[in-house]
């Protein structure tokens, strides 16, 4: 079945240290890519979006992420991490041909110890 | 800048009863999304609406039945509630322009049934 997969369920990092969470996803075509954060007891906030272009794409509180097209991938990727980061981060994918809406991966939840 | 507005916030509901739960897009947002987020798992689709239509159909029970007015809001309503409907429902909205697949998500409703 096609889908979106996260890999990490939880990641425990320390101050300062760099993040890379993957992201995988089994659909073929164009398809658009999504990563949000979820603050613990908040809504699901966009941290940045590849339509087309730059692989390489800036979202806000230092967030990038790269598409690697011949991967399927879109990991998202942070130099150093803080402890305000403690979240989880959820990959989403727009499949071809659908009408709008998203698909989630399961989630990846980041804890970063002071 | 306005957000998704979602009310109630907080909803308690006991098994077989009823309850609607309503989302107020961003202004000139023209589709909305709603997604139901279990306990510890990832957003799933539900339904969304485009311009007060209905555009695509997820995993919603038949229970479920949303619309979406002429003000663009929109409402979900349950019934026959069962102690797995329990979970928090987002909406999202997205606006009319290219950026159409970016959704932005409200604060969710937290559904206990008992």
């Amino acid at each position: 079945a096609q889908s979106v997969s996260q890999h990490n369920h939880h990641v425990i990092l320390s101050e300062a240290a760099s993040l890379e969470l993957g992201c995988n996803y089994s659909y073929g075509g164009t398809v658009n890519l999504f990563w949000y954060v979820q603050y613990p007891g908040q809504h699901l906030q966009l941290l940045l979006k590849y339509f087309s272009g730059d692989p390489l794409v800036k979202g806000i509180k230092g967030f990038e992420a790269e598409f690697i097209k011949s991967k399927f991938s879109f990991n998202l990727r942070k130099p150093s991490v803080q402890w305000s980061d403690t979240a989880e981060y959820f990959c989403a994918v727009k499949p071809p041909g659908s009408a709008r809406q998203l698909t989630f991966g399961s989630g990846t939840q980041l804890t970063v110890l002071p | 800048a306005a957000g998704v507005i979602q009310s109630p916030r907080h909803l308690i509901k006991e098994k077989r009863e009823t309850a609607t739960l309503k989302c107020y897009p961003i202004p000139r947002h023209d589709t909305v999304y709603w997604y139901q987020q279990g306990p510890g798992q990832d957003p799933q689709f539900l339904i969304s609406f485009y311009e007060k239509m209905q555009s695509d159909k997820g995993s919603i029970p038949d229970r479920f039945s949303a619309q979406q007015f002429s003000d663009y809001h929109s409402e979900l309503n349950m019934s026959s509630l069962e102690l797995g409907d329990s979970a928090l429902y987002f909406c999202a909205s997205s606006p009319k322009d290219r950026e159409a697949s970016s959704q932005f998500f409200g604060p969710g409703t937290r559904l206990t049934v008992l």
